[in-house]
């Protein structure tokens, strides 16, 4: 069975620039949530996608978005950089929603995101 | 917002067995509890989960109060390799996010 892979594992951006992160979920799972970890803090939900479509928010600014493709991967994109965006950034991946809903997501190492 | 309360930190021995408490007073009906932890520079690992009734799988067992507002995770032989942030965390079944406060800071002493 393989686990959940991101890629890449560290990035450093300016600010003001764009950025894409992507993820390949568990085998089986068809449902991928991102999260942003800043140092000392634990990880907040960004965004969930299910079957291509948004499935649930965070509070975060129209400038993350995300995409899910057929086989059921996903990127995170970051417009317009700003400094507080240094974190680090992880994907999970899991069944539901549905009846499968409360099995657990599993996490992958993450993306660690720097700006100057 | 995070739903729990846990301990900043605490020490354990090794080999022993460590009791991770975690408080979820205002926990609705159909809210599971999950643990997890997050080793350093990895990201987090479910651990296990649960809605009534203990649980038990191959890294630990979960005992939920009969009130439901609190739970303890227990490790049985707490190894160095135990060290990390735990997570405890409450989740709608149909909700779609896990909410994270900022653990218990756990080590495992030689």
């Amino acid at each position: 069975e393989t686990g959940v892979t991101q890629s890449p594992t560290h990035l450093i951006k300016t600010r003001g620039q764009q950025v894409t992160l992507r993820c390949s979920s568990q085998s089986g799972h068809n449902t991928v949530s991102w999260y942003q970890q800043a140092l000392g803090q634990g990880p907040q939900f960004i965004f969930q996608y299910y079957r291509e479509e948004e499935n649930g928010r965070g509070n975060f600014p129209p400038r993350f978005s995300g995409l899910q493709f057929p086989n059921y991967s996903s990127e995170l994109n970051v417009n317009a950089l700003e400094l507080d965006d240094s974190a680090l950034y992880l994907c999970a991946s899991s069944l539901g929603p549905g009846r499968d809903s409360n099995q657990p997501q599993h996490f992958g190492d993450g993306t660690r995101l720097s700006i100057l | 917002d995070a739903k729990t309360t846990q301990p900043t930190s605490m020490d354990c021995a090794e080999g022993r067995a460590a009791n991770l408490p975690c408080n979820h007073s205002t926990i609705s009906g159909n809210e599971y509890v999950y643990w997890y932890r997050q080793i350093h520079s990895q990201g987090p690992q479910y651990i296990i989960h649960g809605l009534k009734n203990n649980e038990t799988n191959e890294m630990a067992s979960l005992i939920i109060t009969e009130d439901r507002k609190s739970s303890t995770l227990i490790l049985p032989h707490a190894t160095l390799r135990d060290t990390a942030v735990y997570y405890c965390i409450v989740r709608v079944e149909t909700d779609n996010r896990l909410a994270f406060g900022k653990g218990n800071q756990v080590v495992v002493i030689p």
